[in-house]
C-alpha cells in the first residue's frame, strides 16, 4: 500500500526567507502527487500537483514542487515567505483504485511564520 | 461556482448519541469522496462515491457509520451511535464526472470542503 511521510511536524521560518517542506512517498509505481495547504477555518486547498513531464511543478501563490523519483521525494518550496503563509501543508499522493483516484495524505507540516 | 460545503461546522456530542454530517459537493461533481482526521494523525480515506453508488468503502471504520448519497447529489456521514474515538475533523471532497480508469478520472482533482469537527464527549 502507498504511504507518505511529512517528517516535520513543525517548522517556523522567518518573513522573506526561503521555505522547504519535505515529503517522501512509498508506491511501486510512479504516483501522481500534491501539496494541499489548510489555513485556519478553511477547507483543503490545492497548492499543485505532479502527474507526469516536468519534474518541477509550478503551483498558485508562488509555491513550487519537484518530484525525485531517485529519491521518492516531492518537497515543497517557497523562495520568500509571506506571513499568510502560515498555515498546514499536506503531502498526498493519489493511486489507481478500482480504476478511479484514491487519495493517501502524510500527517501534515505547521508552518509558523514569524515577523 | 459554489465550492464543497459541509454542514454543520462543529458539532459537540456525548457518547451514545448520534450524528449526521451533510456534505452538498460542487454542482455537477458525480465523485464525493468523505475523510477523516483524527487530531495529530493523518487525513484518511472513509468512502468514495461516483453518483449515487458505493464505490470504495475500505475505509470505513466500523458499521456505526454509514453513509449515504440518495440521488447522486448531497451526501450525509451518520454516526449511531458515537464513540470517544470518533472525534476528529471531518473533510468531504468532490470530483468532475470521468470514466472509470480514464486518465481524465485518475489525475482529476479533489476539491475539498471545510470540514466538520466532531467531539465526543
Amino acid at each position: 500500500a502507498q504511504s507518505v511521510t511529512q517528517p516535520d511536524i513543525h517548522i517556523t521560518v522567518s518573513e522573506g526567507a526561503s521555505l522547504e517542506l519535505r515529503c517522501n512517498y512509498s508506491y511501486g509505481a510512479t504516483p501522481y502527487l500534491f501539496w494541499y495547504v489548510q489555513s485556519p477555518g478553511q477547507g483543503l486547498q490545492l497548492l499543485l500537483k505532479y502527474f507526469s513531464g516536468d519534474t518541477l511543478v509550478q503551483g498558485i501563490k508562488g509555491f513550487e514542487a519537484e518530484f525525485k523519483r531517485s529519491q521518492s521525494s516531492f518537497n515543497l518550496r517557497k523562495p520568500s515567505v509571506h506571513w499568510s503563509d502560515a498555515a498546514e501543508y499536506f503531502c498526498a499522493v493519489a493511486v489507481n483504485s478500482g480504476g478511479y483516484q484514491k487519495v493517501t495524505f502524510g500527517t501534515g507540516t505547521k508552518l509558523q511564520v514569524i515577523p | 461556482e459554489a465550492g464543497v460545503t459541509q454542514f454543520p461546522s462543529h458539532s459537540v456530542i456525548e457518547k451514545g448519541q448520534t450524528v449526521t454530517l451533510r456534505c452538498d459537493p460542487i454542482s455537477g461533481h458525480d465523485n464525493l469522496y468523505w475523510y477523516r482526521r483524527v487530531m495529530g494523525k493523518e487525513i484518511k480515506f472513509l468512502l468514495h462515491f461516483v453518483k449515487e453508488s458505493k464505490q470504495d468503502e475500505s475505509g470505513m471504520p466500523n458499521n456505526r457509520f454509514l453513509a449515504e448519497r440518495t440521488g447522486g447529489t448531497y451526501s450525509t456521514l451518520k454516526v449511531q451511535p458515537a464513540e470517544l474515538e470518533d472525534s476528529g475533523v471531518y473533510f468531504c471532497a468532490s470530483s468532475r464526472r470521468g470514466t472509470s480508469g480514464s486518465h481524465k478520472t485518475l489525475t482529476d482533482t479533489q476539491y475539498f470542503g471545510p470540514g466538520t469537527r466532531l467531539t465526543v464527549l
